[in-house]
């Protein structure tokens, strides 16, 4: 079945401290891969997508992610954590090259980020 | 360069009643798709259209919920009879194509009461 898991439900982090949250995925093919945020009460932006090549993606607002196929993993990080960055964060995977007529996305249940003073 | 728009972005209506919500895609979007948040959850696959077309419907409840694009004019996603435990977030999501990342609505908050 496919699916996504994201393992941490909630983390919390200083500013200026470094985060990395985790994504596993469970898909029959290679997917595309995605990272959403979104702030309480509002709709879901698109941080970073990995479609194909270099394994290691930029995004916006400074995060990045590196796609590890034998991991079947796609983990966002960001060297250095700013109060703004608090909200919640989703991993979906959807079709790839071959994926057929559909466009669905899978989601994760996402990780709630907490950032300290 | 509007993003996608949602309308409304909250509805309440009472158990029994018709839900209408709407969207309209990004400008040169020809690619609709809808979701839906419930509490604590995250976000479920409902409907995938293209202009007059269901591409998958394959997360849309059997019975009550229908989803239509038109030619022109926003889409709609339609529940009828409402129940509580259709209270949920909404969400709509547009692209250019069938393989391209999905950019999202701000959603429609929907209260069954």
């Amino acid at each position: 079945a496919q699916s996504v898991t994201q393992p941490d439900i909630h983390i919390t982090v200083s500013e200026g401290a470094s985060l990395e949250l985790r994504c596993n995925y469970s898909y029959g093919a290679t997917p595309y891969l995605f990272w959403y945020v979104q702030s309480p009460g509002q709709g879901l932006q698109l941080l970073l997508k990995y479609f194909s090549g270099d394994t290691l993606v930029q995004g916006i607002k400074g995060f990045e992610a590196e796609f590890k196929r034998s991991q079947s993993s796609f983990n966002l990080r960001k060297p250095s954590v700013h109060w703004s960055d608090a909200a919640e964060y989703f991993c979906a995977v959807g079709p790839g090259d071959y994926g057929g007529a559909t466009n669905k996305l899978i989601f994760g249940t996402g990780t709630l980020l907490a950032v300290q003073p | 360069n509007a993003g996608v728009m949602q309308n409304p972005r909250h509805l309440v209506r009472r158990r029994g009643q018709e839900a209408r919500l709407r969207c309209s895609p990004m400008k040169g979007h020809s690619h609709v798709y809808w979701y839906r948040q419930l509490p604590e959850e995250g976000l479920k696959f409902m409907v995938y259209l293209q202009k007059e077309n269901i591409i998958d419907e394959s997360g849309m409840p059997k019975e009550r919920f229908s989803a239509e694009f038109p030619k022109e004019g926003p889409s709609i996603l339609r529940i009828q009879q409402v129940v509580r435990g259709d209270s949920a977030a909404y969400f709509c999501a547009s692209s250019p194509g069938v393989r391209y990342e999905q950019y999202f609505g701000p959603g429609t908050r929907l209260t069954v009461t």
